[in-house]
């Protein structure tokens, strides 16, 4: 059973700050890793993709992997209220697959 | 805004009947994948259609079936619906031939089984 493990929190941060999002996953063969936002009541919004080991960086966003540690996350500086969400991390089925496997999510809270 | 639609956005139905559900893909994406997610929960993969044919199945039973349009469009079917399908189903788009297979989504449908 491929798995992805995320701490549900809520993580509350304060405004300005850094929040740090981890993700964990099962199946060594995965290879597309995936953010996405989702605001209460609405669907998934993709924040980050990220296919090799280390950094990517887009705007106020850093998503890591490690593939070793099977270990995936996204850090957000300078949090702001708007970015209070639950934050989705996905896994692609492996090699030749296309499905994406989620985390339970993360809600981040941002106070101001 | 990704491109893609769904319809319609909410549904209330009853115990063992059926419902259908209609993706509409973002222009240029031949794939579409159908998700559920339960209140509190992360989205749980159904099944998937590339081309006009099942590319893919997740842990759902056989009343769950789709169809893929020669326009890329989609619907799913569910039969006999039970509580337990309360959910939001999520249709996602995208476009692997074209080298990436990130997943763009729509806003969903919620239904609710009373």
């Amino acid at each position: 059973q491929k798995e992805v493990e995320q701490n549900s929190g809520p993580l509350s941060v304060p405004e300005g700050a850094i929040a740090s999002l981890n993700c964990t996953y099962s199946d060594r063969g995965s290879q597309s890793f995936f953010w996405y936002r989702q605001y209460s009541g609405k669907s998934p919004e993709l924040i980050m993709s990220i296919y090799s080991n280390g950094d990517k960086e887009d705007g106020r966003f850093t998503a890591q992997l490690n593939k070793a540690s099977q270990y995936v996350s996204l850090l957000i500086r300078d949090s702001q209220p708007s970015d209070s969400a639950t934050y989705l991390c996905a896994v692609n089925a492996g090699a030749g697959s296309y499905q994406l496997t989620f985390g339970k999510g993360t809600k981040l809270s941002v106070i101001p | 805004e990704t491109g893609v639609t769904q319809s319609p956005t909410h549904l209330i139905k009853t115990r063992g009947q059926q419902v259908t559900l209609r993706c509409s893909s973002q222009s240029g994406h031949n794939t579409v994948s159908w998700y559920q997610q339960a209140l509190g929960q992360g989205p749980q993969f159904i099944f998937q259609y590339y081309r006009e044919e099942e590319n893919g199945r997740g842990n759902f039973p056989p009343r769950f079936s789709g169809l893929q349009f020669p326009n890329y469009s989609s619907e799913l079917n569910v039969n006999a619906l039970e509580l337990d399908d309360s959910a939001l189903y999520l249709c996602a788009s995208s476009s692997p031939g074209q080298g990436t297979e990130t997943q763009y989504f729509g806003p969903g449908t919620r239904l609710l089984v009373l």
